[in-house]
């Protein structure tokens, strides 16, 4: 069975500061993607690592997935209240199978 | 709406009802998944279909957990004689081609509360 562990599991931080999100298994991914989920609705993918070592970057997020294929970061620049939401990682083991989600990462950004 | 839409969106169920979740997913989109996520929890996967074969069930909790899409689009997730573990919200996901690395797009859920 692949786990997903994620931290923190809560964050809560003040508008403008940075923080860093983490992904960790003991299990080698195809693929690992990060969502973003917001109360009432479903996850909305951000992001998609394929090769271990890339990094991607969307805006002030920059993703990077590690160079084993088994971890993942998410690290947000100068935080806004609309980056508040809850963070998933999953990941997927390359076949016709659905995804391995953690169990996500609740941030709240305070003005 | 061209995303995917999921019925009710809300159920209240009295332990032992059965109970029949409905989802739509994007126009053409071959491959379907349901996932459970409990309250504060990310998803777990429950059933995956490519068109209307159920490929893989390996995450329904029980036999009184039953999915079917018998056209290839709309799918059916039924929960017979319901428990109050089973209370949760349940995700349903469409993507484009038949591989789970793909973006998956996903529905609002419907939140079951078995009381």
């Amino acid at each position: 069975t692949q786990l997903l562990e994620q931290s923190p599991q809560f964050l809560s931080i003040q508008e403008g500061e940075n923080l860093t999100v983490y992904c960790n298994s003991s299990s080698v991914f195809s693929s690992l993607q990060w969502y973003r989920q917001e109360p009432g609705e479903g996850p909305v993918l951000l992001v998609t690592v394929v090769t271990g070592g890339e990094v991607k970057k969307l805006k002030r997020l920059t993703f990077q997935f590690g160079d084993a294929r088994k971890d993942s970061s998410l690290h947000i620049t100068a935080a806004q209240p609309g980056d508040t939401g809850l963070y998933l990682c999953a990941g997927s083991g390359g076949g016709a199978d659905g995804l391995t989600f953690g169990k996500g990462t609740h941030l709240i950004i305070q003005p | 709406g061209a995303g995917v839409s999921q019925s009710p969106r809300y159920k209240v169920a009295k332990r032992g009802q059965d109970v029949a979740l409905r989802c739509d997913p994007i126009s053409g989109h071959v491959s379907l998944f349901w996932y459970q996520q409990a309250l504060g929890q990310g998803p777990e996967f429950l059933t995956y279909f490519q068109n209307e074969a159920q490929l893989d069930k390996s995450g329904l909790p029980s036999d009184r957990f039953f999915a079917e899409r018998p056209e290839g689009s709309v799918s059916t997730l039924k929960i017979q004689r319901t428990q109050q573990e089973d209370s949760a919200v349940y995700l349903c996901a469409s993507s484009r081609y038949g591989l789970a690395d793909n973006e998956q797009f996903f529905g609002p859920g419907t939140r079951l509360t078995v009381l």
